[in-house]
């Protein structure tokens, strides 16, 4: 079964760069017609889509976010990644990586990570 | 691109039928049927319940459905369980490669 794992710092500052790792295991990221995507949770609020991957490469970002988000992969690792630079403490949120099959809904999660910003 | 509107609470008694909304446009739920539901318990990441309006992925109770008309999506559990008690998510693509979920719903069994 497909399990995903995010990891990365716990704690950034005010205008660096938030950077989060997703490991896949049990299929691999660059099969085809495959999504990988962010999704995050600020404390008590919903949820946010950050951004999307695609097996080949092609990313896809919430307008929101504008420019601030990068989202790359490394298929020898079995890994994507997120950036988020110039945060600040609205940033601070559990954020998740997940599988999108179809692009359209997410039905593997990992655990969550939790990202604060804070000098 | 703006949220999806949710009820902030919804409740009922064990047994019962409960229903969650979610209002989006024309935009977004009214123009395609890629609205999914995700169940959230509390510390716990996100399970997907509902995919394409109405479909069920396996394992998931029948019952939980999904349903729409217009730009309104809908969530019934029926037969509600104590761990039906959670929060929930609705999410529609928006096109233009857009994906935006609700406020969310915090659901309580009475």
């Amino acid at each position: 079964q497909l399990q995903l794992q995010e990891s990365g710092p716990g704690l950034v500052k005010p205008s660096e760069t938030l950077s989060l790792t997703c490991t896949v295991s049990g299929g691999s990221i660059s099969s085809s017609s495959s999504y990988w995507g962010w999704i995050r949770q600020p404390p008590g609020k919903g949820l946010e889509w950050i951004g999307t991957i695609s097996h080949s490469g092609t990313t896809y970002n919430n307008p929101s976010l504008k420019s601030r988000v990068t989202i790359s992969s490394d298929t020898s690792k079995s890994q994507f990644s997120l950036k988020l630079n110039s945060v600040t403490a609205a940033d601070t949120a559990v954020y998740y990586c997940a599988t999108q099959p179809q692009y359209y809904h997410f039905p593997y999660w990992g655990q969550g990570s939790l990202v604060t910003v804070s000098s | 691109q703006s949220a999806l509107t949710q009820p902030p609470s919804a409740s009922g008694s064990p047994g019962q039928s409960v229903t969650i909304s979610c209002t989006g446009t024309s935009s977004d739920v009214g123009s395609y049927n890629y609205v999914s539901w995700y169940q959230q318990h509390p510390g716990e990441a996100p399970k997907l319940m509902i995919y394409e309006v109405t479909k069920r992925p396996s394992g998931v109770p029948d019952r939980f459905s999904g349903s729409k008309s217009g730009n309104t999506a809908s969530l019934t559990v029926s037969g509600l369980q104590a761990e039906d008690e959670a929060d929930y998510y609705c999410n529609s693509y928006a096109g233009n490669n857009n994906l935006v979920f609700g406020g969310g719903t915090k659901l309580t069994v009475l």
